[in-house]
């Protein structure tokens, strides 16, 4: 595997359903992020991870819950979603979050369908 | 706030020349960068401006204005694989990436 992988690419849950979405890079970077894409919207940061760490995490709701136990492996724990939470879920990683020169790459996401 | 505004749609012929347009207001400025992003498919890094001046890479360059708070991508000679969504995002004075909401460009034989 190379790069930022994400599993699973497409995922229909109902609202009591508790699921997890894992991404893992291979770039040996020291940071790691979540987004959540919705159409014709900016993309949206939910949680950063740096060295394992948490660093960032935007005024998430409590129903999703990250885990980042290394700096290779991240996941979104999900549980009791709303339809509005229906959207694509991005991973990226980098490696100087502090920096100015801070390009991302990105996983291929997960397409959430919450019924 | 911090705002980045690009058009939501644009069309363009094979072959052609396009020219998306990307402007800014955020606390503070540390670069810009443009991604490319197919249906379906990841965002991929396309340029990078900290300075002032065109940035060019093939058939894809990269302008930016800082006292304007302006950028643009210009692709040229126009490819059906080049229909994809473009995002803007800036690096703010926390070091935040601020993200626009990307431009569809949809390509015409």
């Amino acid at each position: 595997e190379t790069g930022v992988t994400q599993t699973p690419r497409h995922l229909v849950m109902g609202m009591t359903n508790k699921k997890s979405l894992k991404c893992e890079q291979h770039l040996g970077h020291n940071a790691m992020y979540w987004y959540k894409q919705s159409a014709k919207k900016p993309l949206e940061l939910m949680f950063v991870y740096n060295f394992k760490e948490q660093t960032e995490n935007n005024s998430v709701p409590s129903r999703f819950s990250p885990e980042c136990p290394n700096s290779s492996h991240l996941f979104l724990h999900l549980h009791t979603l709303q339809p509005e939470d229906s959207a694509l879920y991005l991973c990226a990683s980098s490696q100087d979050p502090g920096g100015d020169y801070n390009e991302q790459f990105f996983g291929p996401g997960t397409r959430l369908t919450v019924l | 706030g911090q705002n980045i505004d690009q058009p939501t749609e644009m069309t363009a012929t094979e072959g052609a020349i396009v020219q998306i347009n990307c402007t800014y207001q955020t606390s503070g400025f540390n670069g810009l960068f443009w991604y490319q992003q197919h249906a379906g498919e990841a965002p991929t890094f396309l340029s990078y401006n900290v300075l002032d001046g065109l940035e060019e890479k093939g058939r894809f360059s990269s302008f930016l204005s800082r006292s304007k708070g302006y950028s643009y991508l210009l692709l040229k000679e126009l490819q059906m694989k080049d229909s994809a969504s473009y995002l803007c995002a800036v690096t703010d004075s926390n070091y935040q990436l601020i993200w626009g909401a990307g431009t569809k460009l949809i390509i015409k034989p």
